[in-house]
């Protein structure tokens, strides 16, 4: 039982390059979110699903996108990488509202 | 809106004093949970609790202790005899039933309890 689980952990690209990120959980949970967390401002949150199927934007969606074809995996797709998106990324998940979230450990995404 | 305010950014103790950390909040929602999350310089978010809008009971759990009062919006954070492995970053967060349940994070308060 792993829980919720990031890959890679961490990685570099360089300006224009693109990469998906993988997060996977063994909860069985309905939803899914992709939070950035960058220095001084807290996690945001960028895209996140509700179920299989459905993605929706969150408060930072701009750069990338997102995919969940199967209940367990959450895809974010960053297309064409920019300095700004250097951060580090904690995927989320939930039963609801009322329960609590758990999350990976985190991927640090570094863009040159 | 929906926001969460946590005013201070760092604070410094030395070991067994007391420490408050503060989170006022605000929503329209009347059906809302509030979080509390440490994040350990390993960079994990460990869950520390949860509490619903319609329970405003305080909370005690082991040193820590939760102080939630609708009336003022805030739900504080106590740490009594803080110790070095509290040293940390502490976020606040707030969830309703918008964005799939997604939380609303504060930008933390960072934690640094000295020997």
């Amino acid at each position: 039982n792993a829980g919720v689980t990031q890959t890679p952990k961490f990685r570099v690209l360089k300006t224009g390059q693109s990469m998906t990120l993988l997060c996977a959980q063994d909860m069985n949970h309905e939803y899914m979110y992709w939070y950035r967390q960058d220095p001084g401002m807290g996690l945001r949150l960028i895209h996140y699903s509700v179920g299989e199927g459905t993605t929706a934007k969150g408060e930072v969606p701009d750069g990338y996108n997102v995919s969940r074809l199967k209940k367990q995996n959450f895809l974010l797709g960053l297309e064409s990488a920019a300095p700004s998106q250097t951060s580090v990324y904690f995927c989320g998940t939930s039963g609801g509202s009322s329960y609590e979230q758990y999350f990976g450990p985190g991927t640090r995404l570094t863009v040159t | 809106a929906q926001k969460v305010t946590q005013a201070q950014t760092e604070i410094s103790v030395v070991e067994k004093e007391d420490v408050t950390l503060d989170c006022v909040y605000e929503t329209r929602d009347t059906t809302y949970y509030l979080f509390w999350y440490k994040q350990p310089p390993s960079g994990e978010l460990v869950f520390l609790i949860r509490r619903n809008s319609f329970d405003e009971q305080n909370e005690i759990s082991g040193r820590y202790s939760w102080n939630f009062q609708k009336s003022t919006s805030s739900f504080n954070f106590t740490i009594t005899a803080s110790q070095v492995v509290d040293s940390a970053v502490y976020f606040c967060a707030l969830s309703t039933n918008q964005a799939g349940t997604a939380l609303i994070f504060g930008k933390g308060t960072t934690l640094s309890v000295s020997s």
